[in-house]
């Protein structure tokens, strides 16, 4: 029973499009969303957030965008270089819990230059 | 300042051994996540811990796997008579505000065990 879903296992972009991966997720006590990038033989890098009270928040290139009806987040990067190739992991928490997080099985994305 | 350490990096295990694995959360975190991931999945949560208390252990297999974090030194994530299932890469998370939905988990670089 997956509660945070990528249904892409892979993305492949040109330098300097916009990349945008998608997580869908189905439990309504998550009120906190992350998205970490990996590389491999590496810990996961923590990107970016956005709390349920929000439905965008923006760093530099990468945004997270919140749709709460549909249970569904993206993170675009704009524009993507190829040092953005990596395997991103969308993550979640749940209202009242201790902070664990869900993860989903990830979106490997390739910047090709 | 120094990030998430874990070691050791790789471990190698026959059946029936002990792993031990650990962790050295970022300074001034004193909240430790442990995660294991699997091949070709996602990260999946096993153990909360503060200093000296185990906060919520509803991750972990009812046997075999025990962790700790004493007041002084590293949290140790114990797997003992390891089977091949066992071999993952396993995750050390730290937060300075666990215990709560909204934080933001910094992970170390994981520590690969393979068990013969």
């Amino acid at each position: 029973d997956q509660q945070v879903k990528q249904n892409s296992p892979s993305l492949s972009v040109q330098e300097g499009r916009i990349s945008i991966l998608n997580c869908d997720y189905t439990n309504s006590m998550f009120d906190y969303f992350l998205w970490y990038k990996k590389y491999p033989a590496e810990g996961p890098t923590f990107l970016i957030s956005i709390s349920s009270i929000k439905d965008k928040n923006e760093d530099g290139r990468f945004t997270v965008f919140l749709n709460k009806s549909a249970k569904h987040l993206s993170l675009h990067i704009v524009p993507s270089q190829p040092g953005d190739s990596a395997v991103y992991f969308c993550a979640a928490s749940a209202k009242g819990s201790q902070g664990n997080l869900i993860f989903g099985k990830g979106t490997k994305l390739s910047v090709k230059p | 300042n120094a990030g998430v350490m874990q070691n050791p990096r790789h471990l190698v295990r026959r059946r029936g051994q002990e792993a031990r694995l650990r962790c050295s959360p970022m300074k001034g975190h004193s909240h430790v996540y442990w995660y294991r991931q699997l091949p070709e999945e996602g990260l999946k949560f096993m153990v909360y811990l503060q200093k000296e208390n185990i906060i919520d252990e509803s991750g972990m297999p009812k046997e075999r796997f025990s962790a700790e974090f004493p007041k002084e030194g590293p949290s140790i994530l114990r797997i003992q008579q390891v089977v091949r299932g066992d071999s993952a890469a396993y995750f050390c998370a730290s937060s300075p505000l666990g215990g709560q939905s909204y934080n933001e988990q910094f992970f170390g670089p994981g520590t690969r065990l393979t068990v013969l």
